[in-house]
């Protein structure tokens, strides 16, 4: 069983749909969790970033973390064509040694 | 410009052939990395660097070399390229493991 799971897609919608991405993880240590969005040809960009458990908003984003349950997931409200990228979920147990563990990356696709 | 750049963006080199990536950030960040990404397998990390001068083996060390001498600057150095070296190469960096990771844009390297 790999560390970090995400289904690879491609998730299809239609603009203005709410799209939900997860990951699950199996790693009970993990404590930082990230969501980076990737557009193609370049590099990852950080879009949320929670600490332990609940949920974390910013703006049309909402991440939310569920440790009992080893369970992470991104909300996009209202998606838009320009959304259209890979989402990558990244987790760290926080120690001094820990280095961040990716998922593969979901690829989401908003059609207008 | 403050960032994290990489060159070059394109590389296609021959097998067996020594071929050195730079990595270049303007942040003063004590933490650089060095991931792969290739498709199936996601973000994997090669090598990072807590300061300079100090190196540590990530989840695919083998066939890379890197050095830090300067902190704003993380060389990957592949000392005999081979045709699974072929990938999509990204740095980042970040204040500390438990902060979040900026990545650059990449180096695309073909090995034929």
């Amino acid at each position: 069983q790999k560390e970090v799971e995400q289904d690879p897609g491609p998730l299809s919608v239609p603009e203005g749909a709410i799209v939900s991405l997860n990951c699950t993880y199996s790693n009970s240590a993990f404590q930082y969790f990230m969501w980076y969005r990737q557009y193609s040809r370049k590099g990852p960009e950080l879009l949320m970033y929670t600490y332990s458990s609940g949920n974390k908003e910013d703006g049309r984003f909402t991440a939310q973390v569920d440790k009992s349950s080893k369970y992470i997931s991104l909300f996009i409200r209202d998606s838009q064509p320009s959304d259209s990228a890979t989402y990558l979920c990244a987790m760290s147990e926080g120690s001094g040694y820990s280095t961040l563990t990716f998922g593969k990356g979901t690829m989401l696709l908003v059609s207008p | 410009d403050a960032g994290i750049t990489q060159s070059p963006r394109y590389k296609i080199t021959e097998t067996g052939r020594q071929v050195t990536l730079m990595c270049h950030q303007t942040w003063s960040h004590s933490y650089m990395f060095w991931y792969r990404q290739d498709l199936g397998h996601g973000l994997r990390l090669i090598y990072y660097s807590a300061a300079a001068d100090i190196t540590d083996k990530g989840e695919v060390p083998d066939g890379y070399v890197v050095s830090r001498s300067k902190t704003e600057n993380f060389p990957l150095t592949l000392e005999s390229a081979t045709r699974s070296q072929t990938s999509v190469y990204f740095c980042a960096s970040a204040a500390s493991l438990t902060y979040e990771q900026y990545f650059g844009p990449g180096t695309r390297l073909t090995v034929t």
